[in-house]
């Protein structure tokens, strides 16, 4: 069973610029969740993506975007870079959306620097 | 408001000794809720669930719906517990996490 992997593991951008992070979700997982970590804070809820489409959304404004491809893997997009999105950003999936105790697999996560 | 919140940030104690990590929550109706563990240079993982009731690596928490807390504990903390500790929960089946802010746990020999 392959894990969740990320890329890339770390990405240095200048404010203004854009950036997309990706994700491959576990082995038969069909749904994939983002998170925002600043240092020091527990992860925030971005948005998640169910069979392509997005299935919830955390308190982020719209130049977080997302995709789902048909394979369950999934790109994050930030545009318009700003200083405060300097975090590690955790891709998490699991197996079956609205399933009571479902478990979130994390990947290793991509540090961005915004400069 | 759905809130996590773990009082702690920092918690030290002796190997041997017992160990509660604190969990309180907000949340209007039923939540499920986790552990996640992160080891150094190590991905976030689920240590336990209040649904499965299981006791993972010496762990066990119990969820108590009058004070809305969902403390970890464990007997006699060993050097290899040392790691972040996160409560978070979810939507029954949402799957969307709300984590707290994390507790390091430290186990001095």
């Amino acid at each position: 069973e392959t894990g969740v992997t990320q890329s890339p593991t770390h990405l240095i951008k200048t404010r203004g610029q854009q950036v997309t992070l990706r994700c491959s979700s576990q082995s038969g997982h069909n749904t994939v969740s983002w998170y925002q970590q600043a240092l020091g804070q527990g992860p925030q809820f971005i948005f998640q993506y169910y069979r392509e489409e997005e299935n919830g959304r955390g308190n982020f404004p719209p130049r977080f975007s997302g995709l789902q491809f048909p394979n369950y893997s999934s790109e994050l997009n930030v545009n318009a870079l700003e200083l405060d999105d300097s975090a590690l950003y955790l891709c998490a999936s699991s197996q079956k959306r609205g399933s009571p105790g479902n478990t979130q697999y994390f990947g290793p996560g991509t540090r961005l620097t915004v400069l | 408001a759905q809130r996590v919140t773990q009082p702690e940030k920092l918690l030290s104690v002796f190997k041997g000794a017992p160990v509660e990590l604190k969990c309180n929550y907000s949340y209007s109706g039923s939540p499920e809720l986790f552990w996640y563990v992160q080891y150094s240079r190590q991905r976030l993982q689920l240590l336990l669930r209040h649904i499965s009731r299981e006791s993972i690596k010496g762990f066990t928490a119990d969820l108590n719906k009058g004070e809305t807390s969902f403390h970890l504990k464990k007997p006699f903390a060993q050097e290899e517990d040392s790691a972040m500790y996160y409560c978070a929960l979810s939507n029954q089946g949402a799957q969307k996490l709300v984590f707290g802010q994390g507790t390091r746990l430290t186990i001095n020999p």
